[in-house]
Formats: C-alpha cells, structure tokens, sequence
C-alpha cells in the first residue's frame, strides 16, 4: 500500500517569506510526527499527533513553527518569517498508534532551502 | 551531551566483512529503534526493539536493558550496506530521541 508521503520533495524560498509543508500519512493510522534535520545534525523532534490534537509540541524552535492536522490525517507544518536556520530537511513520520508497540513509518522528506 | 550515544560515527569495511554498531544511552527506555538512511533517500525502519534480540536477513539487532546498550550487526556485508544507521530511543513519551548516526561504507 501507499507509504508516508510529503510534499513539496523540494522547497526554495526567500527569508521572511511563510512556507508550508505537507504530509500525508498511511491511511489508517492516527499518530503522526514532525522531525527536523539541519545539514550534518541530527534528527531532532518537532511535534507530534494523536488524531487532530498535539500532546507534545516541545520541539518546536520558535513561535515561528506551528503545525495543524485535519480530519486525522494530513498534517501541515507551516514556518513563518522563515531564517536560514531553518534550512533543513523536514520529516514526517506516522504509526498506526501512539506508543513504544507501533513502529513509525517515515516520509521521503521536504528539502527546505531559506535563501 | 547527547543522551543516545553511537560509535563509531564513521566506519569503513570490506565487502564480506561482520560489522557492528553500537548505541547507548543513559536512562531506561520504552524502546529502542534502528533506522537507516541512504544518501539523499528516505528513512528506512530497520527494528524496534525492547528486549532481546531481532534478526532479519543479514541484519542482527540485540539489547541489553541493564547496561542501556543495543548492537546492529550486519554479516557479510555489501556494498548496498553503505547508508548512515541511525538509534534512537523512546522514553515514556511518543517522541524519538535520535543518535548523531554512524556512517559506513563498504567497499568492494
């Protein structure tokens, strides 16, 4: 069946501008995840989903950061007045439940370049 | 500090060679994850694992919860093999904490 998607695969936008990132996750699963990973960084968590609802946003860096899911399934994560640290590539990732059991499945990615 | 730790963080072998990566990490955990991931591609899940030990194909992946240690080994190892192996624990939260990953390749 269809894995984690994400799109756009590649992003190229001006500082200042708003960009917005999208995933859709393996139908049927209802937790989905936002990780981040700078250029020769590691991956680090951003938020995460059950449903429509966000229990852990704590790796949001900034205010600037926000993310939404709807109908639980896809997500949107939108960055505002974006800064060249925010380059990076942006992962998505989707289990069918939350919890140590459920193996997440990750997304190909989007390639975030802040000029 | 990082609190999942990896080594080594760059690695070379020969084709055909056993190789092992090590991860460890400081706190009891829920689980424990190896992903791989190939230059320019996606994330691959490799094993979640909690206890014991998995093995799948020419991949092993072991865990010792009272030394918070967890070893990936590859046999006969392939050119195909080389990618960045990345660990990455689970606390009593959903979120993944990631190891700084360990790059190998392997040469023909």
């Amino acid at each position: 069946g269809a894995g984690v998607s994400q799109s756009p695969s590649n992003k190229v936008t001006e500082k200042g501008k708003d960009v917005e990132l999208r995933c859709d996750p393996i139908s049927g699963h209802t937790a989905l995840y936002w990780y981040r990973q700078s250029l020769g960084q590691g991956l680090e968590f951003l938020i995460y989903f059950q449903g429509n609802s966000a229990p852990d946003k704590s790796g949001l860096p900034s205010d600037r950061f926000s993310a939404e899911r709807t109908g639980g399934s896809v997500s949107t994560l939108t960055i505002q007045r974006t800064q060249q640290e925010d380059s990076a590539v942006y992962l998505c990732a989707s289990s069918l439940r939350p919890g140590s059991n459920y193996e997440q499945y990750f997304g190909p990615g989007t390639r975030l370049t802040v000029t | 500090k990082n609190e999942v730790e990896q080594s080594p963080q760059n690695l070379t072998a020969q084709e055909g060679e056993f190789i092992t990566i090590n991860c460890s990490y400081s706190v009891g955990i829920s689980a424990l994850h190896w992903l791989q991931q190939h230059p320019g591609g996606g994330i691959v899940s490799l094993f979640m694992l909690s206890s014991g030990k998995k093995k799948h194909g020419r991949l092993i992946a072991t865990i010792n919860i009272q030394e918070k240690h967890s070893s990936l080994h590859i046999t006969a190892s392939h050119p195909r093999d080389s990618a960045v192996y990345i660990c990455a624990v689970r606390y009593n939260t959903d979120k993944l904490i990631f190891g700084t990953g360990t790059r190998l390749q392997v040469f023909p």
